[in-house]
């Protein structure tokens, strides 16, 4: 289960807030994702990023920003424009784009007050 | 892009039966379909995965098969056993492809061992 975390495990916001979620690996990988799961709609793709300082939007970008500035580290941020935030949000990271498994990490639970 | 439907999004055993998950997909493009188990509140982890040059893959006592003239793939737990009651995702991807190798994920299932 080691080598990817996210912080905080639960992080609660006020509407209109914006918040920042922390997604690290360790595992040298190139490829990282960001998802958003919702109970009974599976894990859908909010932004992911091959290489340092390139990302793509995903399915779901709308109200969401990113950055990979580091190797490591891919940073999600949750805006105020995002209208229904409320969710469980999950970090993967891969080898190669597509090619190898994705490895998740623990999650962070998002609950807007 | 890709659509993958999941069935049945509830599905629940004895222990020793058997289960089967099933997932349809759009793109003929996608080739590679990895599965993920879910155990409440923890991270999905990979179970198998299966690449579209082969037909059937197994490790103990799970299995999957592809039927890419059908576009869809089936995940065979045999032997279910209580440790097995998760929430099990299907994916697909066009690995190296022009969508980068993104997953799309089902819908998922939840599967129940009863003992």
């Amino acid at each position: 289960d080691g080598g990817i975390t996210q912080s905080p495990k639960y992080l609660f916001r006020k509407e209109g807030q914006n918040v920042t979620l922390s997604c690290e690996q360790n595992l040298n990988h190139d490829a990282m994702y960001w998802y958003r799961q919702d109970p009974g709609q599976g894990l859908r793709l909010i932004y992911y990023s091959q290489i340092v300082n390139d990302f793509q939007k995903g399915d779901i970008a709308e109200g969401y920003s990113v950055s990979r500035e580091k190797k490591e580290s891919f940073p999600l941020t949750v805006t105020s424009a995002q209208k229904n935030p409320t969710a469980f949000y999950l970090c993967a990271s891969s080898m190669l784009a597509g090619e190898v498994e994705q490895f998740f990490g623990p999650g962070t639970r998002l609950t807007v007050l | 892009g890709e659509n993958v439907e999941q069935h049945p999004s509830t599905l629940s055993v004895q222990e020793g039966d058997s289960a089967v998950i099933k997932c349809t997909y759009s793109d003929s493009a996608s080739n590679y379909f990895p599965w993920y188990k879910q155990e409440l509140g923890k991270r999905p982890q990979l179970i198998i995965d299966i690449r579209s040059n082969v037909g059937e893959k197994k490790d103990q006592r799970i299995a999957v098969t592809l039927n890419k003239t059908a576009k869809h793939f089936s995940l065979h737990i045999t032997e279910t056993q209580p440790e097995d009651s998760a929430v099990y995702f299907c994916a697909a991807s066009d690995a190296g492809g022009t969508s980068y190798g993104k997953l799309t994920f089902g819908q998922g299932t939840i599967l129940t061992v009863h003992p």
